[in-house]
């Protein structure tokens, strides 16, 4: 069964410094994982996306993150924080499919991210 | 393309009453699917679809009805609200290309609250 942890709930950091948002997954076979990202009061937006290819993925607005197997990790990451990054953000595993096609999409709790000046 | 709209968003129900959330996709996209986001919680499956006149029950489907009709129609039916249906609801689409996992593009939300 595919589940995934976001180790930190909320996350506060300075504008211009770096970003580390946590994620360790669970999945018997070789997931896809996602970031999404909710600005207050909007839908979920697609940060970046792993499906089996590099190891290293980017995504928009400067952020990145790094499939570990050997750690069940993908972290997310940014190397400056700017004060429109504020929001929350979402680490998403994906192996098991529903049935009759389309794919089942397992969210962690979500990690509120501030930024201050 | 305007991608996923929802509509209302926002709606205040009394307890019993019915209403319909409306998703549009105008993605060409043959699955659709419903969430509900609860304080604090990632989101929850309510109910998919594959294609037209294919729905199925995804986690949390007690409460609610679908129907699929079109490609780019998927609404959700909520026959005697109650208030453990307060929520925010994402619709979302996507579209299998090979053998890629597909990915989902949501709606901006619908946020309901039952009182």
């Amino acid at each position: 069964a595919q589940s995934v942890t976001q180790l930190d709930s909320h996350v506060s950091v300075s504008e211009g410094t770096p970003v580390l948002l946590r994620c360790n997954y669970s999945s018997s076979y070789s997931p896809s994982l996602f970031w999404y990202v909710q600005h207050p009061n909007k839908g979920l937006q697609l940060l970046l996306k792993y499906t089996s290819a590099a190891t290293l993925v980017k995504g928009i607005n400067g952020f990145e993150a790094e499939f570990k197997k050997s750690e069940t990790s993908f972290h997310l990451t940014k190397p400056s924080a700017h004060m429109s990054d504020a929001a929350e953000y979402f680490c998403v595993v994906s192996e098991e499919e529903l049935t009759g096609g389309g794919n089942k999409l397992t969210f962690g709790t979500g990690t509120q991210l501030k930024v201050e000046l | 393309n305007a991608g996923v709209t929802q509509t209302p968003k926002f709606r205040i129900l009394k307890i019993g009453q019915s209403m319909t959330l409306q998703c549009t996709q105008d993605m060409n996209h043959n699955y659709m699917y419903w969430y509900r986001q609860d304080p604090g919680m990632g989101l929850k499956l309510i109910y998919y679809s594959v294609g037209a006149g294919i729905t199925d029950k995804g986690e949390v489907p007690n409460g609610y009805n679908v129907s699929r009709s079109t490609t780019e129609d998927f609404p959700l039916r909520l026959e005697l609200a109650a208030p453990s249906q307060t929520s925010v609801y994402f619709c979302a689409s996507s579209i299998r290309q090979g053998g890629i996992t597909d990915t989902q593009y949501f709606g901006p939300g619908t946020r309901l609250t039952v009182l």
